[in-house]
């Protein structure tokens, strides 16, 4: 088993619908970070939430912090194409080693 | 603005050959990581380092070695390749290993063992 573990594996919905996807896990994390990256490509950082409960918004991207600083939830509106790409969460625990999800893979079809 | 490169974009080794990934970075950070990706499990530490001189072990470390004698440089040693092995292997960087910093990543070596 993996430290964060992703909801769904996969997503494939049409444009214009909105999505969640979630990141969970049974440790405590000071801060939680989303990355997007598309084919051929390394991740790029989207966010970073560092205080329980916190909300952050990125334009129709709405990232959530659970209280207990164990979950984070990616919320997309109105789906575009563009958004299509693996969404992957990470954080640090301890001793500097980065931890990444196990990742979301979203199709958003025209 | 070259950020993270990494050397080869794909290879194909066979089984029990050896090679080295080559990273480097030109931003300055002390912090560089290893991490191959698999599907279905995002990507897996395999090793890193807080500076120069300075390495330890991450999630997936056995069949691998690393060395960073300069702050730029973080080349991964595969000993003997293994079929297991094959994978896509990002490098990455950032200013610290906090979870508050950004990660810097390369376009990624595409590894196949046969």
């Amino acid at each position: 088993t993996q430290l964060l573990e992703q909801s769904p594996q996969f997503l494939s919905i049409q444009e214009g619908e909105n999505l969640t996807v979630y990141c969970n896990s049974s440790s405590v994390f000071s801060s939680l970070q989303w990355y997007r990256q598309e084919p051929g490509e390394g991740p790029v950082l989207l966010v970073t939430v560092v205080t329980g409960g916190e909300v952050k918004k990125l334009k129709r991207l709405t990232f959530q912090f659970g209280d207990a600083r164990k979950d984070s939830s990616l919320h997309i509106t109105a789906a575009q194409p563009g958004d299509t790409g693996l969404y992957l969460c990470a954080g640090v625990l301890s001793r500097n080693q980065f931890y990444f999800g196990t990742g979301t893979s979203l199709t958003v079809i025209p | 603005n070259a950020g993270v490169t990494q050397t080869p974009k794909f290879q194909v080794l066979k089984t029990g050959q050896s090679m080295t990934l080559q990273c480097a970075q030109d931003m300055n950070h002390e912090y560089m990581s290893w991490y191959r990706q698999d599907p279905g499990m995002g990507l897996r530490l395999i090793h890193y380092s807080v500076g120069a001189g300075i390495t330890d072990q991450g999630e997936v470390p056995n069949g691998y070695n690393v060395s960073r004698s300069t702050t730029e440089d973080f080349p991964l040693r595969l000993l003997s390749a293994a079929p297991s092995q094959t994978s896509v292997y990002f490098c990455a960087s950032s200013r610290t290993g906090g979870g508050n910093t950004e990660a810097f990543f390369g376009q990624g070596t595409r590894l196949t063992v046969v």
